[in-house]
């Protein structure tokens, strides 16, 4: 079963606007953890985020999460045409994890 | 540092017929996880492998799928006899224990 459920399912945006990607998840969590898988490749770890943490930077990254509310929302910054790709938030519960189905981003130049 | 590498890349069978996919970790990670990701759809875990033994295999479908770690490095991945809804794509990831793990390029496979 599928614990973290992204929204929007896609997000179409110009180059240089922001991109938020929101996930929500229903069980207790160890972490959260944001992949990017671009079309036909593998997954790419891009950010974690711990239980006891609210937010987190990584380069145009930034992360946040409510565990009260079971959610987390990733946000890309000054957003690229490299950025296109499916996002996908994890939740660690037992050292597995389980993935959401994901958001698609669209960044035209 | 090299990546963690699978192969075949594409396979494309008729049902019925059986497939085997490989996977090579990164050297040194203990931990090993096969993925199935249906399209459209987010990676689900099918069996975690700490080192030859395994530590999670609730989702695997038993009846038709079975995987091995013999030596605590490589994996093999095997469907027989595969169906039409194993059209998929097949994910290796490992890690050496710390939280993130390491995707491969993943197999793609096709069942007419």
């Amino acid at each position: 079963s599928q614990q973290g459920e992204e929204d929007p399912q896609a997000l179409s945006i110009q180059e240089g606007e922001n991109a938020t990607m929101n996930c929500s998840y229903k069980t207790s969590i160890n972490n959260l953890q944001w992949y990017r898988q671009n079309s036909g490749r593998g997954l790419v770890h891009l950010i974690l985020i711990r239980s006891n943490e609210r937010e987190k930077h990584s380069g145009r990254l930034r992360v946040t999460l409510d565990t009260s509310k079971k959610s987390s929302s990733l946000l890309i910054t000054a957003s690229r045409a490299a950025d296109t790709a499916s996002y996908f938030c994890a939740t660690d519960a037992h050292s597995t994890l389980t993935f959401g189905k994901g958001t698609m981003l669209l960044v035209s130049p | 540092e090299a990546g963690v590498a699978q192969s075949p890349r594409y396979k494309i069978i008729e049902k019925r017929q059986s497939v085997a996919f490989w996977c090579n970790p990164i050297s040194g990670h203990a931990t090993l996880y096969w993925y199935q990701q249906i399209l459209g759809q987010g990676p689900k875990l099918l069996i975690q492998f700490q080192n030859n033994g395994v530590v999670d295999d609730s989702q695997l479908p038993k009846d038709r799928f079975s995987a091995e770690r013999l030596k605590g490095v490589d994996s093999t991945l095997k469907i027989q006899p595969a169906k039409l809804e194993d059209s998929a794509v097949y994910l290796c990831a490992s890690t050496a224990g710390a939280d993130t793990q390491y995707f491969g390029p993943g197999t793609r496979l096709t069942v007419l």
